[in-house]
């Protein structure tokens, strides 16, 4: 079954205590994202990447941090997290668009995070 | 500053009912426009898309109508069901990969 799984899918954790949630799509797609939906705001992209290694800042980046060391994982790393990061986050990924084509974008079961 | 600004912020129809969700964008660099349909506890799931060279796009219950003039898109469900109660996020989309998302809408479809 082709999915994104996250993990934790729930998280309470203090202000500065690092923490990493966990993202994996068995699809083989080039193209991952990270978001955070907050009410009112809808989705907005935190990071991207577009293959291994290769990785941009999306919209909002402030306080965030990711890696792609394999294809197939883009976990989000929160070094210091603050109570403003309180959210819902959402990992997506798809295939990588060429030539302008647009790609069914697949998310996750999304993580909620509250940080006291 | 939302480069898709989308409303209204909720709406409740009767069963049977129209549910009508209206977006509007700025950038006419944008050339993809979709609809993800979010249930509560999910991630959202591509529901139905349109490009700009057409003016609808018809799948089941679900229509697209775009006005490229406006800059204006909108979601129109018809004989809306309690099933079809969800949020609705319209976004848009220019090199291909990236969204630009607009607030969302959440439906309720009363029985």
């Amino acid at each position: 079954e082709a999915q994104v799984t996250q993990n934790p899918r729930y998280l309470i954790t203090v202000t500065g205590k690092k923490l990493t949630v966990t993202c994996s799509q068995n699809m083989n797609h080039e193209y991952m994202s990270w978001y955070r939906q907050d009410p009112g705001l809808g989705l907005r992209q935190i990071y991207y990447s577009m293959n291994v290694e290769v990785t941009d800042k999306g919209d909002v980046p402030e306080g965030y941090k990711v890696s792609r060391k394999e294809k197939r994982n883009f976990p989000l790393i929160l070094e210091s997290p603050s109570p403003n990061q309180t959210s819902l986050y959402f990992c997506a990924s798809s295939s990588l668009s060429r030539d302008r084509g647009h790609y069914e974008q697949y998310f996750g079961p999304g993580t909620r995070l509250t940080v006291t | 500053q939302q480069q898709v600004k989308q409303s209204p912020q909720s709406l409740i129809v009767q069963k049977g009912g129209i549910s009508i969700i209206n977006c509007a964008y700025e950038n006419t660099a944008f050339d993809y426009f979709p609809w993800y349909q979010q249930f509560p506890g999910k991630g959202p799931a591509l529901l139905i898309a349109i490009r700009p060279d057409v003016s609808e796009k018809k799948e089941g219950r679900f229509t697209i109508s775009f006005n490229k003039s406006a800059k204006q898109f909108s979601l129109h469900i018809m004989d809306s069901q309690p099933g079809d109660s969800a949020t609705y996020f319209c976004a848009a989309s220019k090199d291909g990969n990236k969204l630009v998302f607009g607030a969302g809408t959440i439906l309720r479809v009363k029985s």
